[in-house]
Parts: structure tokens; C-alpha cells; sequence
């Protein structure tokens, strides 16, 4: 069973609309939470972490659900700029390893 | 400043042939990450560095991956006799500590393996 899962998509939507991205994650240990954005043929950045009360940056909201196993990611009226894939990323409360899901695909289109 | 740098940014060699992949962290960065990539998929963890030890060597594939690193610095990750299934793209990440979460990813080396 893979650590992170993500529906892969590809999410197909147009500029001004609201996407919202849901990943599970399997091991009850994970103690951090990412979302990171990578760019076709490009190396994934830093979007946001996600806290256990949620947080906000500008357009973007990302939540945890502990209960649940799972986190997500709300984008807001989306950029043609957002196009790209978005990675969640776990890690365990022990050792150092990063577990990332496969990526979910977005296009935003004018 | 400079961020994460890795060479060569591509490289094709031949089936059997080994290769050495080299990533510069971001000066001050203790934590070291090598990941694979292969194409359409997600990262795979291959070895983590704290400091010049690996305490967790666990993601790499075969006994013909191997990775170094010195002088809390530079890393390279060998791949010896190299097999068709190597061809990725092999992204080294850097952060400030272990326990320092953001990671920083360098461009990548794409390599294909003939």
C-alpha cells in the first residue's frame, strides 16, 4: 500500500474557478504535511505546509484531517499561471524520510 | 544565493556503462535528500544524508546504487552497470537540518539509459 495517494486527474477547469485536491495518507505516524508544486520538466517547490488547524496563503487553503488520514488542497479563483502538478508530501514522526504522492495534474484554461 | 545544483543536467550512456551524478546543496545545508523520478510518476526516496552519514539507506533499488557525501557538502549518487530501468530523472533536495522541513530541489540529472 503506497504511503500517500492522490487522484492523479487531470483536473481541467477555467480561469476563476475553485479546484479543490484531496490526498490520503496510510501511516498514522506522519506528523508533517506539504503541498509542493512542480512544473512540467521542472523540480518541485514549496507551496505550502499544512497545519493542524488549516491554513491560508492568498488563494490557496490547505487543510488536515487527522482523523481521517487525510489532507487537501483548495485553490481559489484559479490563475492560468496554477497549471501544474501538485504533489502532497508526508512525513513520519520518525526518522527523516519524505513520502510524495504521485501528483495531481491541473490546467486551468482561459 | 545559490540554490541546489546538480550536473550533469542530462546524460545518456550506454547500458552497463556507470554513471556518477553530482548535487551541490545549499551552503549550510546539512540534510541531503536523492530522489528518482521516473517519467508520469511520482518521486521515489532514495538515501538521506545528515551531515556525511546516512542513517537511512533503505529506498535505494539494488546494490548498485550507492551514494557519498563529504565535507557536509557535496553528494554523488553512482549507479553501476547500468540497466534500462534507471532512466529517470534523479533530483537532489537539500534543507537545513534533518529536522528542517522545507526542502530545496535542484534542477535534476535526466538520464537515459540506452
Amino acid at each position: 500500500r503506497k504511503e500517500v495517494e492522490q487522484d492523479p486527474g487531470p483536473f481541467n477547469v477555467p480561469e476563476g474557478a475553485t479546484v479543490a485536491f484531496n490526498c490520503t495518507y496510510s501511516n498514522s505516524a506522519s506528523q508533517s504535511f506539504f503541498w509542493y508544486r512542480q512544473d512540467c520538466r521542472k523540480e518541485p517547490k514549496l507551496l505550502m505546509s499544512v497545519y493542524s488547524s488549516g491554513n491560508e496563503d492568498g488563494r490557496f487553503t490547505a487543510q488536515l484531517n487527522r482523523a481521517s488520514q487525510y489532507i487537501s488542497l483548495l485553490i481559489r479563483d484559479s490563475k492560468l499561471s496554477d497549471s501544474a502538478t501538485y504533489l502532497c508530501v508526508v512525513r513520519l514522526n520518525t526518522g527523516n524520510q519524505f513520502y510524495f504522492g504521485t501528483g495531481t495534474s491541473l490546467t486551468v484554461i482561459p | 544565493g545559490a540554490g541546489v545544483s546538480q550536473s550533469p543536467s542530462n546524460k545518456v550512456t550506454e547500458k552497463g556503462k556507470d554513471v556518477e551524478l553530482r548535487c551541490d546543496p545549499i551552503s549550510g545545508h546539512t540534510a541531503l535528500y536523492w530522489y528518482r523520478q521516473r517519467l508520469g510518476q511520482g518521486l521515489e526516496f532514495l538515501i538521506y544524508f545528515q551531515g556525511n552519514s546516512a542513517p537511512d539507506k533503505s529506498g535505494l533499488p539494488s546494490d548498485r546504487f550507492s551514494a557519498e557525501r563529504t565535507g557536509e557538502s557535496v553528494s554523488t549518487l553512482t549507479i553501476q552497470r547500468t540497466q534500462q530501468e534507471d532512466s529517470a530523472v534523479y533530483l537532489c533536495a537539500s534543507s537545513l537540518s534533518a529536522g528542517q522541513e522545507t526542502q530545496y530541489f535542484g534542477p535534476g540529472t535526466r538520464l537515459l539509459v540506452l
